[in-house]
Order: C-alpha cells, then sequence, then structure tokens
C-alpha cells in the first residue's frame, strides 16, 4: 500500500533562518505531488505541485522553494523565513491514473517562526 | 478563480442528529471531492462525485451534487463524537489528471456527546 512520510512534525525557527522540509511517497511510481500552507483555522493555499522529478509549478510567489529530485521526494525550501511563514505545511501525492485522483496526505509539520 | 465554499463556517449538534454542510463552486468541474481534517493532522479524502452523478454513499455520508446551482452537500447521519472535525470540499477543473484540487475554507464540525 502507498504511504506518505513527512518531517519533521513541528519545527521553531527565528526569522532569516533557512527551511527545508521533506516529504517522501512509498508504494506508487510518479505520482503528482503538492505542498500546501494552512494557517490556522483556515483553508489550504497550494504553494508549489509536481508532475515529474524536476518539473516545479508554482501557484504563490513567495520566498519558498520546492525540488523534486527523486520520483518520490519532494522538498520545501527557503533561504530566510519571514514571519508570516509560519503554518501548517502539508504534502500531498496523487496518482496521474485517470481524471482528477484523490489526493493523500501527510500528517503535516508546524512551523512556527520567532 | 474557482473556488469552492463551504457552508456554515461552524456546526455543533448532538450525537445522534444528522450534520449537513454545503459547497458552492464558480465554474463547471470535472469532480468535487470532500475531505475530513482532525485537529493537527492532514487531510482524508472521504468520497468523489464526478459531474454526471447526482448523489453518492458511502456508510453514514451522502453527497449530492447540482450542478445547475453549483453546489454540494455533504450529509453525516447519525452523528458520533468521532466526527468532530473540519470538512472541507475541493474541485478540479478540466480533464487532465494533473490539475491542482482547489480547496475551501472548510466547515468545523462539533459533536457533543
Amino acid at each position: 500500500s502507498q504511504t506518505i512520510h513527512q518531517w519533521p512534525a513541528t519545527l521553531v525557527q527565528p526569522v532569516g533562518s533557512p527551511l527545508s522540509l521533506e516529504c517522501t511517497v512509498e508504494g506508487t511510481s510518479n505520482p503528482n505531488l503538492y505542498w500546501y500552507r494552512q494557517a490556522a483555522g483556515r483553508g489550504l493555499q497550494l504553494l508549489f505541485y509536481s508532475v515529474g522529478i524536476g518539473q516545479i509549478s508554482s501557484e504563490v510567489p513567495q520566498n519558498l522553494s520546492a525540488s523534486r529530485p527523486q520520483d518520490r521526494q519532494f522538498i520545501l525550501s527557503s533561504k530566510k523565513l519571514l514571519l508570516s511563514d509560519s503554518g501548517f505545511y502539508l504534502c500531498a501525492w496523487s496518482s496521474v491514473i485517470g481524471i482528477n485522483q484523490p489526493q493523500h496526505f501527510g500528517d503535516g509539520t508546524r512551523l512556527s517562526i520567532l | 478563480s474557482q473556488q469552492g465554499e463551504e457552508d456554515p463556517q461552524a456546526l455543533s449538534i448532538q450525537e445522534g442528529e444528522n450534520a449537513t454542510m454545503n459547497c458552492s463552486y464558480k465554474t463547471s468541474i470535472n469532480n468535487l471531492q470532500w475531505y475530513r481534517q482532525n485537529s493537527g493532522r492532514g487531510l482524508v479524502h472521504l468520497i468523489l462525485i464526478r459531474s454526471n452523478e447526482r448523489e453518492k454513499h458511502s456508510g453514514r455520508l451522502r453527497v449530492t451534487l447540482d450542478t445547475s446551482k453549483k453546489s454540494s452537500s455533504l450529509l453525516i447521519t447519525a452523528s458520533r463524537a468521532a466526527d468532530t472535525a473540519s470538512y472541507f470540499c475541493a474541485t478540479a477543473l478540466g480533464n487532465s489528471g494533473n490539475t491542482p484540487l482547489v480547496f475551501g475554507k472548510g466547515t468545523r464540525l462539533s459533536v457533543i456527546a
């Protein structure tokens, strides 16, 4: 069966520090991969999605970036964090087979910027 | 841009009662999906209804879709305290399997034992 791993679960970082969040998927090949951010009590904001290795689409211009160095690995990065980067970050995957397949989410990373 | 909006924002009911949540969207869709999120966790897919379907059931869940009104509803029957969570609708545009879903802001459901 397919599983998605996201770490760390919580992270506290000072303003201006770098960031690297990692997400890996097991049990499937060539998945679509997604990064979302969720503000407290709010809906999901799509940040990046990827349909293949090295292919990244950015939905929101900001100081975050994403990379997909391997088929089932998706990394969210920042060189310098801002206070506004605080939030709950979720990684998800979906199958490319069929149309608009359901997305499967990791358990998220709660990021607090001090 | 395409967006799903849930209504109400928050709902509090007694255990055993039915809970109904609504979702409205703006443009034509390929399908509409409902997700559940427990506090501090990731979202879990509940049910997908295609644009050519009008109603779908899964256990205690019933989803309807009215494409003429661009709306959907999620009904949870005989609610339990464990149903307490946020519920989101998500819409998919186009015919590409790579089209990102657009999520609404969610309905927070509280089921009181």
